[in-house]
């Protein structure tokens, strides 16, 4: 069985400021992981994953995560926040023998103040 | 490339009504999803396709819920009767590999 769990619902940062979205997860194959971003009334977009190459992985936007298999993480950050960062993040996992189903997290919605 | 396309974006009906919603892929990609992302929540899938055959289904509530995927490309995600409780978000998603690529979405609100 594979969970996520992320932790905080919101997380308020302000402009210029570091980015961190925490991410747990469980899983009982080699997992993929994956962060999502969803703009309001929009569809999720892939911000970037991870396909057991290299642990640190760097997305769009400037956003990259570190896959740390000892405690099981794939946190995402952004060295600094712009107001268009605002939006929901959603953390989700896989197995490389699931035909892409993907298991999502409760979601981060992301503030970011001037 | 163009992207998935879902219609209509929003529909408004009142309970026990059928509604049905429309799903075209990126072109070239053999897998198909539908999840459902209740308000606050991440989504979940309903149902997944490989081209034509419905390969998971285990959580499509088959009492009320059908989808079918005809030669393998555009979709039909069905309710009926509709209830309250299916007031969400409908996405769709399509992939050619691991990376599924999501529609925005249709808004259902049941009163």
């Amino acid at each position: 069985a594979q969970s996520v769990t992320q932790l905080g619902s919101h997380v308020s940062v302000s402009e210029g400021a570091l980015v961190l979205l925490r991410c747990n997860y469980s899983s009982s194959v080699p997992p993929y992981l994956f962060w999502y971003v969803q703009y309001p009334n929009q569809g999720l977009q892939l911000l970037l994953k991870y396909t057991s190459a290299a642990t640190l992985v760097k997305g769009i936007n400037g956003f990259e995560a570190e896959f740390k298999k000892s405690e099981t993480s794939f946190h995402l950050t952004k060295p600094s926040a712009h107001m268009s960062d605002a939006a929901e993040y959603f953390c989700a996992v896989s197995g490389n023998n699931q035909g892409g189903k993907l298991i999502f997290g409760q979601g981060t919605e992301l503030s970011v103040k001037p | 490339e163009a992207g998935v396309v879902q219609s209509p974006r929003y529909k408004i009906i009142e309970k026990k009504q059928p509604v049905a919603f429309w799903c075209n892929p990126i072109s070239g990609h053999n897998t198909l999803y539908w999840y459902l992302q209740n308000l606050g929540q991440g989504p979940e899938l309903l149902i997944r396709y490989e081209n034509e055959e419905a390969v998971d289904d285990s959580q499509l509530p088959k009492d009320r819920f059908s989808a079918e995927r005809l030669k393998g490309v555009d979709s039909t995600l069905k309710i009926q009767p509709a209830e309250l409780g299916d007031s969400a978000v409908y996405l769709c998603a399509s992939s050619l590999r691991q990376s599924p690529h999501f529609g925005a979405g249709t808004r259902l609100s049941v009163l």
